[in-house]
């Protein structure tokens, strides 16, 4: 039962790096997300995807760019990292755009 | 615009009395509203969705809330808390009207239950 996997779960990134988070998931679902949460601030919708080849922006897109050539993969890249992208980021998916989202297990990065 | 609101940081409750965590919202259209859990270091868990019917919803680990659609709430509840109830718990809220997919979050309540 993987549901939605995650890697790296840690990274430190140094400012004007860049890296991709990966995400997968092996429920089929059509709908992806990358939220980010910031402590005391809940989770800011970043970018998501209604099905392979379609992305779009959400609350917080600056700093990020995404793909989706596959229902399975939605990776998250940074470019140019800067100490405001210090943040826990979570992959989540799920089978229709109104229905439950089911989150992986997020990935830590801190940029400095 | 779609909106949540969970107006207590933390909640202290002890083991074995009833605990409640407060959500309000506010949408244009109808409201599918979603209560999650978080444990330190770990993702958001489903723990029960409110989309239409019974204004009451059961869901994981004995946990209920209820839809109440002319105070704009939907109140997280357990009858009895166990110190392992003790996390991070989101409201989300998305319009069904407003044609977006984004799924609104609160900014988290933090629930101890105390032994």
């Amino acid at each position: 039962n993987a549901g939605v996997t995650q890697t790296p779960k840690f990274r430190i990134l140094k400012i004007g790096q860049s890296m991709t988070l990966q995400c997968a998931q092996d429920m089929n679902h059509n709908y992806m997300y990358w939220y980010r949460q910031d402590p005391g601030m809940g989770l800011k919708l970043i970018y998501y995807s209604v099905g392979a080849g379609i992305t779009d922006k959400g609350e917080v897109p600056n700093g990020y760019n995404v793909s989706r050539s596959t229902t399975e993969d939605f990776p998250l890249r940074l470019e140019l990292a800067a100490p405001s992208q210090t943040s826990v980021y979570f992959c989540a998916s799920s089978p229709e755009g109104w229905n439950t989202i089911y989150f992986g297990e997020g990935s830590w990065l801190t940029v400095v | 615009a779609q909106s949540v609101a969970q107006p207590e940081d933390q909640v202290n409750v002890a083991e074995g009395n009833p605990l409640t965590v407060k959500c309000t919202y506010s949408v244009s259209g109808n409201p599918y509203l979603f209560w999650y859990v978080q444990y330190p270091n770990r993702g958001l868990q489903f723990l029960l969705k409110y989309i239409t019917g019974d204004n009451l919803v059961k869901g994981s680990y004995g946990f209920e809330a209820e839809f109440n659609k002319s105070q704009t709430s939907f109140h997280l509840k357990k009858p009895s808390a166990l110190v392992s109830d003790s996390a991070l718990y989101f409201c989300a809220v998305r319009d069904e009207g407003a044609g977006s997919y984004q799924l609104t979050f609160g900014k988290g309540t933090k629930l101890s239950v105390i032994p």
